[in-house]
């Protein structure tokens, strides 16, 4: 593994709460990302850091924000929980960024589900 | 918007065989690179291979190697001499150059036969 601990490893929520998803990685690198895997859809990209409070959004960012104050953390939180953001949420790491062809590093995944 | 398809959405082949994963993709950029990622039942999404759309050469990693073919916008995976631990979901995956955001195809499911 490239030094990325994802948090937790599974979470059962109910609708309309709140929920943070934890990214840590201990290889200083650069660019950190957030994806969400579903059946049928591959992974989507939903936000992305190039550094400390840079973020930018992905294709599917709407219900969802990020945070990083730390090289080392980005967290993903999802305001009020839906059904339809049940998933598995991967988060991965690059040095230099998928533009300079750094390679991602991914995580191993978080299971959310929503009831 | 750029889309990348994987036609098959399962695969099977023979341990020792050799087997071609399909992809193509569409776009109007000439600034691209295209990727190879496997993920095995652990969930981990792991780096096959990768290339660079200038490049006219294959790429090769061992046992995976390649068949870009730029005009045609196809990017298929053959695996040779294939393993039992070759058995995941392979995914085809595009980024357009000075782009962060990686487009991933819908998967193909790989069975390894022993």
């Amino acid at each position: 593994d490239a030094g990325i601990t994802q948090s937790p490893r599974h979470k059962v929520t109910e609708t309309g709460t709140p929920v943070t998803l934890r990214c840590h990685q201990t290889e200083n690198h650069r660019y950190m990302y957030w994806y969400r895997q579903d059946p049928g859809h591959g992974l989507r990209l939903i936000h992305y850091s190039y550094g400390v409070k840079d973020t930018d959004k992905g294709e599917v960012s709407d219900g969802y924000s990020v945070s990083r104050s730390k090289t080392e953390d980005f967290l993903l939180t999802l305001e009020s929980a839906t059904s339809s953001q049940t998933s598995v949420y991967f988060c991965a790491i690059s040095d230099w960024g998928i533009s300079y062809n750094s390679p991602l590093h991914f995580g191993n995944g978080t299971r959310l589900t929503v009831t | 918007a750029q889309t990348v398809t994987q036609s098959q959405p399962e695969m099977s082949v023979q341990e020792a065989e050799t087997v071609t994963l399909s992809c193509t993709y569409d776009t109007s950029e000439s600034d691209y690179y295209l990727f190879w990622y496997k993920q095995p039942p652990s969930r981990q999404m792991i780096l096959v291979i990768r290339q660079e759309a200038y490049k006219q050469q294959n790429a090769t990693e061992n046992r995976f190697s390649v068949n870009f073919q730029k005009a045609a916008k196809s990017f298929s995976l053959k695996i040779s001499d294939s393993q039992l631990g070759d058995a995941a979901m392979y995914f085809c995956a595009y980024s357009q150059g000075g782009s962060e955001k990686l487009v991933f195809g819908k998967g193909t499911k790989l069975t390894v036969n022993p």
